[in-house]
């Protein structure tokens, strides 16, 4: 099975700040990587598909980047509705599929 | 609008089948484009996988899960079901219901999800 391993577990920055959450995967999945916000008691909710196509009605402040085993996710200016736990999943080995853990983005 | 939305028993007894459904509006299960899809998030923690399925027939299940879990479409109702017999305390968590889309339109992802249930095994 692929392991996704997101970098940081938790992190706290401050509004305004740019973001960079890191997804790696144990082996490759060329561009098969897709990022989710999750706000509390909400379902996920898809923000990049592909390693770094925006889903439809995303700010633009989100990006996704990334191809092989190493990807991220970057807010470029962090709004106070940005803090949330953020997913990554790889869809490369269907029909399995594997989430990160998740990054829990906290305010500063 | 596509809207999934999920309904079922809140609470199951141990060693019990626990059955949900996920009706759907604004699109057809019946359309060919997505898989139907359960996804489960134990209390605090990440996400699950636990399967999906195509209009086709084609269904597929997390291995882990594999042996007792059931995923059936009613295109009639333009709802999908699941069932995951024997459950055990383990088995609790939030339930979800997603689409996904094919793998060649949107890299597989889960684009649509219902607001999900909160599932309680005990006796």
């Amino acid at each position: 099975d692929i392991q996704m391993t997101q970098s940081p577990s938790s992190l706290s920055a401050f509004v305004g700040d740019r973001v960079t959450i890191t997804c790696r995967a144990s082996q490759t999945i060329s561009s098969y990587l897709n990022w989710y916000q999750q706000k509390p008691r909400k379902a996920p909710k898809l923000l990049i598909y592909a390693a770094s196509s925006l889903q439809s009605g995303v700010p633009s402040r989100f990006s996704g980047s990334g191809s092989g085993t190493d990807f991220t996710l970057t807010i470029s200016s962090l709004q106070p509705e940005d803090f949330a736990t953020y997913y990554c999943q790889q869809s490369y080995s269907v029909p399995s599929i594997t989430f990160g853990q998740g990054t829990r983005l906290e305010i500063k | 609008q596509v809207q999934l939305q999920e309904s079922g028993p809140g609470l199951v007894k141990p060693s019990q089948t626990l059955s949900l459904t996920c009706s759907v509006s604004g699109d057809s299960i019946n359309s060919g484009n997505y898989y139907w899809s359960w996804i489960r998030q134990h209390p605090g923690k990440g996400l699950e996988w636990i399967g999906y399925m195509h209009n086709s027939g084609i269904s597929y299940y997390n291995p882990s899960l594999k042996s007792r879990v059931t995923i059936s479409l009613d295109t009639s109702k333009n709802q999908f079901s699941l069932r995951l017999s024997s459950v055990t305390a383990a088995d609790t968590a939030i339930y979800y219901c997603a689409r996904r889309a094919l793998i060649q339109v949107r890299s597989g992802a889960f684009d649509i999800w219902g607001q999900g249930t909160m599932v309680t095994v005990s006796s």
